[in-house]
C-alpha cells in the first residue's frame, strides 16, 4: 500500500521554509526521500533508518518516527533549485513503495 | 557512487510492435533490479522485481506476458514491452541497489520515455 504524502503541492518564495509529510500504514524498516525534476529520474536525497533519527543535508533535513510510521522532510531557506517533486519511499521489506509525491515550486 | 544506465532514453513505436529497454549497473553487480512505471504527474509504481538467474516477480495487475523481464547477468536487466498499445505510453525507470550494503538507496537509471502511436 502506497504511503500518503502531504501536501500534494506547495508554492514557496525563495528563502521560505516547507515541510513535507509521509505516512505509512505498514511498519517500516526505513524511509527514503527523493527529488525528481520534470522529465528526469529521481535523485536520492537521504535515508532514515532508525526511529526518531534525523538526518540533514545542507538545508534539507528529515525525521523518522518509527512508532507512528511517519517521516517528515524539512526544507529551510528554500532555493530555486529545490523545485521539483519530492517522493518518500517506504521500505517495508526488500522493495520501496513510493508516496504520491509533493510538487514543490520555489519562486524568486 | 553507484551508477545505473538505461537505454534508450526515448523511443517511439507503432502500436503492435515490441520495444526492449536495457538497464545496466555500471560499477556494481546487481542481483536485483526494480522496474517502475510513471504516468504524467503521478508517482513511481513498481511493476516488477528482476532477479538475476531466476524469474521476475511481478506486482499485482502487471501482465507478465506483456512486460517480459530478463535478468541474464549481474549487470543487465531488460524489459520488453510486447505488442505495445498507446496506453503503454509512459516513463519507464529501472533501479538497483548496491549489493552487500545494508539499507543502501535505490539508484535510478535516467528513464525511458515510451510513446506508442
Amino acid at each position: 500500500q502506497q504511503p500518503v504524502q502531504s501536501p500534494q503541492a506547495v508554492i514557496l518564495r525563495e528563502g521560505e521554509d516547507a515541510v513535507i509529510n509521509c505516512s505509512s500504514s505498514k511498519a517500516l524498516y526505513s524511509v527514503h526521500w527523493y527529488r525528481q525534476k520534470h522529465g528526469e529520474a529521481p535523485v536520492f536525497l537521504m535515508i532514515l533508518l532508525k526511529g526518531g533519527e534525523q538526518k540533514g543535508h545542507d538545508k534539507i533535513s528529515a525525521s523518522f518516527n518509527e512508532k507512528k510510521q511517519q517521516s517528515s522532510l524539512y526544507l529551510t531557506a528554500s532555493q530555486l533549485s529545490y523545485s521539483g517533486t519530492y517522493f518518500c519511499g517506504a521500505n517495508a521489506g526488500n522493495m520501496l513503495t513510493f508516496g504520491g509525491g509533493t510538487r514543490l515550486m520555489v519562486k524568486p | 557512487g553507484a551508477v545505473v544506465s538505461q537505454h534508450p532514453s526515448r523511443v517511439i513505436c507503432k502500436s503492435g510492435t515490441s520495444v526492449k529497454i536495457e538497464c545496466r549497473s555500471l560499477d556494481f553487480q546487481a542481483t536485483t533490479m526494480f522496474w517502475y512505471r510513471q504516468f504524467p504527474k503521478q508517482s513511481l509504481m513498481l511493476m516488477a522485481t528482476s532477479n538475476e538467474g531466476s524469474k521476475a516477480t511481478y506486482e499485482q495487475g502487471v501482465e507478465k506476458d506483456k512486460f517480459l523481464i530478463n535478468h541474464a547477468s549481474l549487470t543487465l536487466s531488460t524489459l520488453t514491452v510486447t505488442s505495445a498499445h498507446p496506453e503503454d505510453s509512459s516513463f519507464y525507470i529501472c533501479s538497483a541497489r548496491a549489493p552487500r550494503v545494508a539499507n543502501s538507496p535505490l539508484h535510478f537509471g535516467n528513464g525511458t520515455r515510451l510513446t506508442v502511436t
